[in-house]
């Protein structure tokens, strides 16, 4: 199956600071998502982008699908920030290969 | 329009018994997986299912299961529980693609003594 790494595996952030958050993958997909997994569990879908760059508000992300790579961006973080963010990517097998996160701390 | 829905949201088992989990997806999404979530393993694949098929399925047991009905609505089941499967699982729906955006619901977190 496709391999997912994501890096840092946590990351402390001053709010106010911008940050990066990068997601690899060994193989061709045909969905990537970035996900914000709250206190309680659920995985909240911040951005649907198998290849280019999308914003939404302070966050924006970039895939580069023929390097196998994306990035998301986090501008002007505040603690509500903070959580673990998921990538994950999907090809022709109808599942969801989920990298390990990183886990955002964002201090006051 | 109203997301996916999981219930129960908590359930506690002891070890033997089995358990029954429910999701119904977005309306008019005809794609359901499901996943496991650990601290040791993280987020892994269970099945997928669409219109009623199971498309693909993760490197669980076969004491885990799943079915989906002509609603779209599924339901996962685990039998002869361990303690190893005390897990959050989560519910994904989608329009069905491969390529197409899933959207999870709030999860079932299940506690096995």
């Amino acid at each position: 199956g496709i391999q997912v790494e994501q890096s840092p595996p946590d990351l402390i952030l001053q709010e106010g600071a911008n940050s990066t958050l990068r997601c690899n993958f060994s193989d061709s997909v045909n969905n990537l998502q970035w996900f914000h997994q709250n206190p309680w569990g659920q995985l909240i879908n911040l951005f649907y982008i198998p290849s280019g760059t999308k914003q939404n508000g302070r966050l924006s992300a970039t895939t580069v699908a023929t390097e196998r790579y994306s990035l998301l961006y986090i501008s002007s973080s505040q603690t509500t920030d903070s959580g673990v963010y998921f990538c994950a990517v999907r090809s022709n097998d109808y599942k969801l290969s989920f990298g390990a996160g990183t886990t955002v701390t964002v201090r006051a | 329009k109203a997301g996916v829905t999981q219930t129960p949201r908590y359930l506690i088992k002891t070890r033997g018994q089995q358990v029954t989990l429910s999701c119904s997806p977005i309306s008019g999404h005809r794609s359901v997986s499901w996943y496991q979530q650990t601290p040791g393993q993280g987020l892994q694949f269970l099945f997928e299912y669409f219109s009623e098929t199971q498309r693909n399925k993760g490197n669980f047991p076969g004491r885990f299961s799943g079915r989906q009905f002509s609603n779209s609505r599924s339901e996962m089941n685990v039998s002869t529980l361990e303690l190893g499967d005390s897990a959050l699982y989560l519910c994904a729906s989608s329009l069905g693609g491969s390529g197409t955006e899933q959207f999870f619901g709030p999860g079932t977190r299940l506690t096995v003594l």
